[in-house]
């Protein structure tokens, strides 16, 4: 199974509206990253959040993390049309060496 | 180039026959990664390269796939006698990191369907 598990796996909001999805994990973790991908697109990096980090802010994103709980959220403030995509979580572990990819939030921002 | 290159960028073949889809990274990153993706699926990891040498790919479905990197750049995933279940995205991604500890550059994929 994924390391990473989305929740919710679609979302649908207005324009100006806040989305937030979360991302669950098993193992110890080294940084958990989020990735948007448009369609038919390849992944495009938004944020890292180390391990020892609680929050971390990029614009209009922002980051949690909680390793007790073994969970992440994102949250993208004042949606826009051009933020619908799909958006993965993605674990890299100390001694690893790949990130693992969870199944994706399908994100659609209505005009 | 400026960032991941991969091509074909779309390849229809016929079940049985081979394939090969190519990925050149950024210049100067030693990491490279294959994952596949499968439609509205995340991402499978494939195999990761380290300069040349392929120090994980447990990813690999079978012994029908099969990846080098030459020259510590280019890099090829071969996909012999293709089936169905094959059909999918491949995306290869390159990091200047030799740990997972920093962010991946995406290609755009190359999409693989098998009739």
């Amino acid at each position: 199974s994924q390391q990473g598990e989305e929740d919710p796996q679609a979302l649908s909001i207005q324009e100006g509206e806040n989305a937030t999805m979360n991302c669950s994990y098993k193992t110890s973790i080294n940084n958990l990253q989020w990735y948007r991908q448009n369609s038919g697109r390849g992944l495009v990096h938004l944020i890292l959040i180390r391990s020892n980090e609680r929050e971390k802010h990029s614009g209009r994103l922002r980051v949690t993390l909680d390793t007790s709980k073994k969970s992440s959220s994102l949250l993208i403030t004042a949606s826009r049309a051009a933020d619908t995509a799909s958006y993965f979580c993605a674990t890299g572990k100390a001694a690893g060496n790949k990130l693992t990819f969870g199944g994706g939030t399908r994100v659609l921002v209505k005009p | 180039g400026a960032g991941v290159s991969q091509s074909p960028s779309n390849k229809v073949t016929e079940k049985g026959k081979d394939v090969e889809l190519r990925c050149d990274p950024i210049s100067g990153h030693t990491a490279l990664y294959w994952y596949r993706q499968s439609l509205g699926q995340g991402l499978e990891f494939l195999i990761y390269f380290q300069g040349n040498s392929a120090p994980d790919k447990s990813g690999l479905p079978s012994d029908r796939f099969s990846a080098e990197r030459t020259g510590g750049s280019v890099s090829t995933l071969t996909i012999q006698r293709t089936q169905q279940e094959d059909s999918a995205v491949y995306l290869c991604a390159s990091s200047p990191r030799d740990r997972s500890t920093g962010e991946l550059f995406f290609g755009e994929g190359s999409r693989l369907t098998v009739l």
